[in-house]
């Protein structure tokens, strides 16, 4: 079962709202991501989680705050957006950290910020 | 530095019509991956293949076909027949081991099967 699952599939929120994205994989996967994904582009990765230790943060704004309670579980604190953060905002999970390690999407939360 | 590059950024074929994606890639290791990934609309990223530098085979998996070539750094996918449900936005991506802990994603070929 390669089943990555990621809640909302859909988000509309303010400039001042606080929210929060979540993933869950139960694959036995120790390596957890988080991409950005603008219209018409590839994925651009954000996070890297490790056995659940920040592994790699891409230079994002601390407006995105990730957090890895257990290592089937990722989520994506969300604080103070702009609007040009609207995107696809997808998770994956691969077995180990290592960019040759095949990663596992979930299908994504598509996120509007007005 | 790494790259991929895909040079076609959209692809229409009529159905049952076979399509070919290219992949052209820049790597200065010797050890690496490619990966193909298909992005329907619905927005999740479907893996499809993972091959390693050393395996040059070629991989037949349905009416998927992919050829792998060092000596002209490609690594391009073949539909057979193509159907409506191919319809769908298909990355090509490296992935080197000298310590990048990062996947190179080309820009993507979308492509649309005409029924």
């Amino acid at each position: 079962d390669t089943e990555v699952t990621q809640t909302p599939k859909h988000l509309v929120m303010g400039m001042t709202n606080k929210k929060s994205l979540k993933c869950e994989q139960h694959m036995g996967h120790r390596a957890m991501y988080w991409y950005k994904q603008k219209a018409k582009k590839p994925p651009e990765l954000m996070f890297v989680y490790s056995y659940e230790k920040l592994s790699i943060n891409e230079s994002v704004p601390s407006r995105f705050s990730p957090e890895c309670p257990n290592s089937s579980l990722l989520n994506l604190h969300l604080h103070a957006l702009q609007p040009e953060d609207s995107a696809l905002y997808l998770c994956a999970s691969s077995q180990d950290k290592g960019s040759w390690r095949t990663q596992y999407f979930g299908p994504g939360t598509r996120l509007l910020v007005l | 530095a790494q790259k991929v590059t895909q040079a076609q950024t959209e692809i229409s074929v009529v159905e049952k019509e076979d399509v070919t994606l290219d992949c052209v890639y820049e790597t200065r290791d010797t050890t690496y991956y490619l990966f193909w990934y298909k992005q329907p609309p619905s927005g999740e990223l479907v893996f499809l293949i993972r091959r390693n530098s050393f395996d040059e085979q070629n991989e037949i998996s349905g009416r998927y076909s992919w050829n792998f070539q060092k000596s002209t750094s490609s690594f391009n996918f073949t539909i057979t027949a193509s159907q409506v449900v191919d319809s769908a936005v298909y990355f090509c991506a490296l992935s080197e081991t000298s310590g990048n802990e990062k996947l190179t994603f080309g820009t993507g070929t979308r492509l649309t099967i005409i029924p």
